[in-house]
């Protein structure tokens, strides 16, 4: 089974600057897709971002953009900008030919403005 | 909007009841996944079918059942409710198997 682990229960970030979330995934799978959600306080999941595993560039959708690291099972993901509309969790999720998701227990980014 | 709706939005029980949960994916999308997430648990899979038929279990209670129908829609029923079953329950859909899946905005359950 796959694990994602996400080792940042909360962080805080000023307006304007710039946030890296972490998530590491164990598995032993090759082909693989990876994601960002996020949760904003109306509970909704909303995709963010998401990164192939044989794609070698890195995702980017407008003011998030992703590090993943293949050989270290790594995927961070990196707001950049903040703003007040970013407050929420976010989770990583791993996903593959079984067909679920498996989420990390996710992190909760707070703005200050 | 992410163009998956689930009715209702919350539902309160007792213990022992039984509910069901109903979830109509996008337009062109053949597979609905249930999630559950609780405070204890976190985002659980549960079920996943396509175009009608089982296709990956997770974490579901035998208590818990679910199926989809022709018009693609699928309901999650929960039958001898207990306390802990009290969880936001989410449903996504995909075009087919291992592509995006986008969420409805989730049914609330709590059962009292």
């Amino acid at each position: 089974a796959q694990t994602v682990t996400q080792s940042q229960p909360e962080m805080s970030v000023q307006e304007a600057e710039t946030v890296t979330l972490s998530c590491t995934y164990d598995t032993s799978e090759s082909d693989y897709y990876l994601f960002w959600y996020k949760q904003p306080p109306s509970r909704q999941m909303i995709l963010v971002i998401r990164q192939e595993a044989y794609k070698q560039q890195n995702a980017t959708e407008n003011r998030f953009s992703v590090n993943f690291q293949k050989a270290a099972k790594s995927f961070s993901l990196k707001i950049s900008d903040s703003q007040l509309g970013d407050a929420a969790m976010y989770f990583c999720a791993f996903g593959s030919n079984d067909y679920k998701l498996s989420f990390g227990a996710g992190t909760t980014v707070t703005v200050r403005a | 909007d992410s163009g998956v709706t689930q009715t209702p939005k919350h539902l309160i029980t007792a213990t022992g009841q039984r509910v069901t949960l109903r979830c109509s994916p996008r337009s062109g999308d053949l597979s609905v996944y249930w999630y559950q997430q609780s405070l204890d648990q976190g985002l659980q899979f549960l079920i996943h079918y396509y175009n009608g038929e089982e296709r990956a279990k997770g974490n579901i209670l035998e208590r818990f059942s679910a199926q989809q129908f022709p018009d693609l829609h699928s309901e999650l029923n929960l039958s001898s409710l207990e306390l802990g079953d009290s969880a936001l329950y989410f449903c996504a859909s995909s075009v087919t198997g291992m592509e995006t899946q986008y969420f409805g905005p989730g049914t609330r359950l709590l059962v009292l």
